[in-house]
């Protein structure tokens, strides 16, 4: 089955610094390679996602970065602001038509912002 | 964006007993739900996915007779633990899938379950 790798665990940039989360995948199959954001005590928040058939994707101060050649992928935040602290997931599926498209998921990054 | 709801939020509970938390998506039709369970730190492990109207598919390792799952309709799957103890205490989690989306899940807020 897939394997998703996370690194690092804990971040702690100052506010304003970029923050780079990696991951890196076993499935060459897999697809869609979507981030999640959660706050303590609430359920994941997507906030980006990045199909395989595109290499690059940004939303504002996020963007996710996809080489499946090495089979990894990453999130930059760049600016980061003190409400951007939360632990960071990334994962991995393979979407298929009907399928069940089960998420697996990487262990986790928490990022803190300092002022 | 949609919305996916569970209740209760938080639960605690004697030994022994039986515990049911429901997920419903509240303002789209889910096909497929999926249960995680996720303990303090930790990433979320999937448990099981439901299609509606028919058997949930479980994970190796989970134990489908002590954690029952029925996604009667479109928009509610119900998670029922039972003869809870102790070592099941841990944070549900709750996602739905919405077909017409293009497969994205929406995440409930989660129910902390603490078993006594």
């Amino acid at each position: 089955g897939e394997n998703v790798e996370q690194h690092p665990s804990t971040l702690s940039v100052q506010e304003g610094d970029s923050a780079v989360i990696k991951c890196t995948y076993s499935d060459s199959a897999s697809n869609y390679f979507p981030w999640y954001k959660q706050e303590l005590g609430k359920g994941p928040q997507l906030i980006i996602d990045i199909r395989s058939n595109v290499g690059e994707k940004k939303d504002q101060r996020i963007a996710v970065t996809l080489n499946k050649t090495a089979k990894h992928f990453s999130l930059h935040i760049t600016e980061t602001q003190p409400e951007d602290s939360a632990v960071y997931f990334c994962a991995a599926s393979i979407l298929v038509t009907g399928g069940g498209n089960k998420l697996t998921f990487g262990t986790g990054t928490q990022l803190k912002v300092e002022l | 964006g949609a919305v996916v709801s569970q209740h209760p939020s938080r639960v605690i509970c004697k030994s022994g007993t039986s515990v049911k938390i429901e997920c419903r998506s509240l303002d789209f039709q889910a096909t497929t739900m999926f249960w995680y369970r996720q303990f303090p730190k930790q990433s979320l492990m999937l448990m099981a996915t439901s299609n509606e109207g028919s058997k949930a598919t479980y994970e190796q390792g989970v134990e489908k007779d002590k954690f029952l799952i029925n996604h009667a309709s479109l928009t509610l799957s119900t998670l029922t633990v039972t003869s809870a103890h102790p070592e099941d205490s841990s944070f549900y989690i709750c996602s739905a899938r919405q077909v017409s989306s293009g497969n994205e899940q929406f995440f409930g807020p989660g129910t902390r379950l603490t078993v006594l």
